[in-house]
């Protein structure tokens, strides 16, 4: 199957600073990106779908200007957590599919802890 | 969007054959359905797709009946290996990819 990785893996950081997360589709174009986050024990909980070229659409309750997603190439997004508090600390995956792909690949994730 | 229910949890032993059904009652016409498996602290893992009738891989069987109101997974002979979150998922793909909602999933546990 397609391979999608994210990077970084695992990142602690200090309330109030912005962390960035990259998601790549490794061996395809992803025309569409997804990014979830996920809690402990909890089920996936769609944050954003970006498409390439054109902005983002966010969940209802994800605050757009928190969570800043940018889909500038069709191998590339990036999900930007501004001035991150530690209730922000979680299980951040994204997922991707292109035209010719028939469903969506997910990232390995990337631990987020705001101390 | 499609809501789907699956069992929150179940139990097996190894060597036995492991059938995870999903009702997803209200699948539109150009949805897929979807398994994935995830483990703690990992991304899901595309497990197999179908649209309708019966999907088999190196992995697992669909199983998808003619209404598509419903459709179930079958893992052949689990091991250890296979305890994790298993979630049913239906949307769009490719051009028609749409964003997909996660329900529960169920929760294997597989014993020795």
């Amino acid at each position: 199957g397609a391979v999608v990785s994210q990077h970084p893996s695992w990142v602690i950081c200090k309330s109030g600073t912005s962390v960035k997360i990259e998601c790549r589709s490794l061996d395809f174009q992803a025309t569409t990106m997804f990014w979830y986050r996920q809690f402990p024990k909890q089920s996936l909980m769609l944050m954003a779908t970006s498409n390439e070229g054109s902005k983002a659409t966010y969940e209802q309750g994800v605050e757009k200007d928190k969570f800043l997603i940018n889909h500038a190439s069709l191998t590339l997004s990036t999900l930007t957590v501004t001035s991150a508090h530690p209730e922000d600390s979680s299980f951040y995956i994204c997922s991707a599919t292109g035209l010719a792909e028939e469903t969506q690949y997910f990232g390995p994730g990337t631990r987020l802890l705001v101390l | 969007l499609a809501k789907t229910t699956q069992p929150i949890s179940m139990d097996s032993y190894e060597g036995q054959e492991v059938n995870i059904t999903c009702s997803h009652n209200n699948i539109a016409t150009n949805d897929y359905i979807t398994w994935y498996q995830q483990f703690p602290s990992q991304g899901p893992r595309f497990i197999i797709q179908g649209y309708k009738t019966k999907v088999t891989n190196e992995v697992a069987s669909l199983f998808i009946p003619a209404d598509r109101k419903s459709s179930t997974l079958s893992l052949p002979r689990v091991s250890l290996s296979d305890t994790a979150v298993y979630y049913c998922l239906v949307g769009g793909v490719g051009s028609s990819a749409s964003k997909i909602i996660f329900g529960s999933g169920t929760r294997l546990s597989i014993r020795p």
